[in-house]
């Protein structure tokens, strides 16, 4: 069963900072791994989909890498923002019985920017 | 508009009711989820379905069950079976129920509450 661990739980910085996010799973044959961000009592909002054969993706601010072999994806944020304060998860999507597509969801990283 | 709706924002049950959240989209995504959402914890897979007519168990569909007799709409009944159903809900839905690829939109969420 696929597990998926984010690391840290919770992190408060200063405005301006670089941050790192880490995601970390069990199973490397997956099928692609996605960034959320979820904002209090809302739902998530796409961020950023890595495809097994990529090692990165980019948009704005935000890079993602992802290393199937040791198991871990990576997301960095630039200059970080008072905005940007909100729990990120990372979603590891692999194949599952009869040729599904299954999402198995890490726990989140809490953030906190202040200004 | 295109995208995802979820309602009622907010429910209240009685200890021995069943109740259905309703999950609607016009993004014509062949693929819909449900996920439950416990404070501090990520996102746990209740069912999914990747075409009409079908659909399949996640890790903890006991005390849930669902239809999909449409392609645009996936509803979620919580059972009285359900020992503990007092959480956020979520649906979601991605493009194609083939590939591994693409991206999953979520909705709002449900926030059921037991009394």
């Amino acid at each position: 069963k696929q597990e998926v661990t984010q690391i840290p739980a919770a992190l408060s910085v200063p405005e301006g900072e670089n941050l790192v996010l880490n995601c970390s799973f069990t199973d490397s044959a997956i099928y692609n791994l996605q960034w959320f961000r979820q904002d209090p009592g809302k739902g998530l909002t796409s961020l950023l989909l890595i495809q097994s054969s990529q090692r990165e993706q980019t948009s704005g601010r935000l890079n993602a890498s992802l290393d199937k072999s040791s198991g871990r994806s990576t997301l960095y944020i630039a200059a970080s923002q008072p905005g940007d304060s909100a729990t990120y998860l990372c979603a590891v999507i692999f194949r599952g019985p009869g040729g599904s597509y299954i999402p198995t969801f890490g726990r989140g990283t809490s953030l906190i920017v202040h200004p | 508009d295109g995208g995802i709706t979820q309602s009622p924002k907010y429910l209240f049950r009685k200890e021995g009711q069943n109740v259905t959240l309703s999950c609607e989209q016009n993004l014509n995504h062949d693929a819909m989820y449900w996920y439950r959402q416990d404070p501090g914890q990520g996102l746990r897979l209740i069912y999914y379905s990747q075409i009409v007519n079908d659909f399949q168990k996640g890790d903890i569909a006991e005390g849930y069950s669902v239809s999909r007799e449409k392609k645009e709409s996936f509803p979620l009944t919580v059972t009285s079976a359900q020992k503990n159903p007092t959480a956020f809900y979520l649906c979601a839905s991605s493009i194609s129920r083939s590939s591994g690829t693409d991206t999953q939109y979520f909705g709002p969420g449900t926030r059921l509450t037991v009394l």
